[in-house]
């Protein structure tokens, strides 16, 4: 029940397309769902987090979507760059939690 | 300085070495972490020092060893290591609001980049 599953492993995007990551979690207390990027010698800084309180929240070209009742959230990457290139990583945490609970990543690629 | 700082950034050790990975947090959190990153697998937790308890991965070996001397400084005493324990060693921390407060999000240092030889 603390796992979050992630997809794809890895993706691959043309530039200017829509990268999309799905994630999914079993324990229902979950209530704080971020997204970390890690770029190649660098530890994971957040992107974007969300609380299940709305549906979708949008920074930038960076957009989450969240569906409470199917309990799954998803990344997606507007006009994907080759400087997004990185590995995605989504996490949970509960309201008397003091860890976070972490997918296995996604490597994404973007061509030029 | 700001931000989670880690020193080494990379660390090549014996297996019959003893070193020790050092953190710092500027950030006046009230938690500090340890992960683990191998390739291809996803980031472990290691041991959690939160709200002046010390919480554990019970699959950590007694080879590693945390010490958490204030909410600013976190060690990863390592001795007799083994080559599978090489990998990527991050260091994390956030504020616990507790009482069902939850947390805030985690901030990550650049990692030591871990080879047992």
């Amino acid at each position: 029940q603390q796992q979050v599953k992630q997809s794809p492993q890895s993706l691959i995007v043309q530039k200017g397309g829509i990268s999309i990551i799905n994630c999914a979690y079993e324990n229902t207390a979950f209530d704080y769902f971020p997204w970390y990027q890690q770029f190649p010698g660098k530890g994971p800084a957040l992107l974007i987090a969300i609380r299940p309180d709305v549906s979708e929240k949008k920074e930038g070209r960076f957009t989450i979507s969240f569906n409470k009742s199917a309990k799954q959230f998803s990344l997606h990457i507007m006009d994907s760059q080759p400087g997004d290139s990185a590995t995605y990583f989504c996490a949970a945490s509960h309201n008397y939690g003091q860890n976070f609970v972490f997918g296995p990543g996604t490597r994404l690629s973007v061509l030029p | 300085e700001t931000g989670v700082t880690q020193t080494p950034r990379h660390l090549v050790m014996g297996m019959t070495n003893k070193k020790s990975l050092k953190c710092e947090q500027h950030l006046g959190h009230n938690a500090m972490y340890w992960y683990k990153q191998s390739a291809k697998k996803p980031l472990e937790l290691m041991f959690v020092y939160s709200l002046e308890e010390r919480v554990e991965n019970n699959s950590v070996p007694s080879r590693f060893s945390p010490e958490c001397p204030n909410s600013s400084h976190l060690f990863l005493h390592l001795h007799t290591l083994q080559p599978e324990d090489s990998a990527l060693y991050l260091c994390a921390s956030s504020q616990v609001f507790g009482e069902r407060g939850g947390m805030s999000e985690a901030f990550f240092g650049q990692g030591t980049r871990l080879t047992v030889v």
